[in-house]
């Protein structure tokens, strides 16, 4: 079955430190994969999208690389503050119709 | 407004009744959303609208749930004769889809909640 996982266990870090979040899936073969955050009562906001023939995106202190051969992006945030406190979605297009399918999400903690 | 709009942001409703929840997208968007957040879970698809195309309801859990999009922008979801295992958070995006890969944007949800 298609799948997408994150990591279900929340992370958490000292703050300023890099944060790596992981998004894996199988059975997609997806032309972008997205990066929302969403915070407690909100929705989700749109942060980072990485096409397939794209290795890496940089947004200030957010990294996204994109391997299609693992099935597999890495977030990462460099420098975390506890205001990066979260829980962060990977999204993709299930089937490159504009359909967004989102992972689970990984809550990450940044203490002070 | 410039965002997404949500309504009602709160409805507790009693188990049997119909309940409506109403997606207001940004204004020019094409593409839309329904999605359901239960309570430390992920967003579980619903439903989606893509301009004059044939709905996406491959998400909806049951024929009690239902969609409509009325010329092209406002959007219904309507949940018949409501169970508790429908309390959750329910989210609506939308998107301007005019390349294929462009983000979503969400409202701020409505908590339903059966009792």
């Amino acid at each position: 079955s298609q799948k997408i996982e994150q990591n279900s266990e929340a992370l958490n870090i000292q703050e300023g430190k890099t944060a790596t979040l992981t998004c894996n899936y199988t059975n997609y073969s997806p032309a972008y994969l997205q990066w929302y955050r969403q915070d407690p009562g909100r929705g989700p906001v749109f942060l980072l999208l990485i096409r397939e023939n794209e290795k890496e995106k940089r947004k200030e202190r957010l990294k996204v690389t994109f391997d299609t051969t693992l099935k597999q992006s890495l977030f990462h945030i460099t420098a975390s503050q506890p205001a990066d406190s979260a829980t962060y979605l990977c999204a993709l297009d299930k089937s490159n119709t504009g359909k967004l399918i989102f992972g689970q999400g990984t809550t990450l903690q940044v203490k002070p | 407004g410039a965002g997404v709009s949500q309504s009602p942001s709160n409805k507790v409703t009693e188990k049997g009744k119909d309940v409506e929840l109403r997606c207001d997208p940004i204004s020019g968007h094409t593409a839309l959303y329904w999605y359901r957040q239960s309570l430390g879970q992920g967003l579980e698809f619903l439903i989606y609208f893509q301009g004059n195309s044939a709905p996406d309801k491959s998400g909806l859990p049951s024929d009690r749930f239902s969609a409509e999009r009325t010329g092209g922008s406002v959007s219904t979801l309507t949940i018949q004769r409501t169970q508790q295992e429908d309390s959750a958070v329910y989210l609506c995006a939308s998107s301007p889809r005019q390349t294929m890969n462009t983000e979503a944007f969400f409202g701020q949800g409505t908590r339903l909640t059966v009792v």
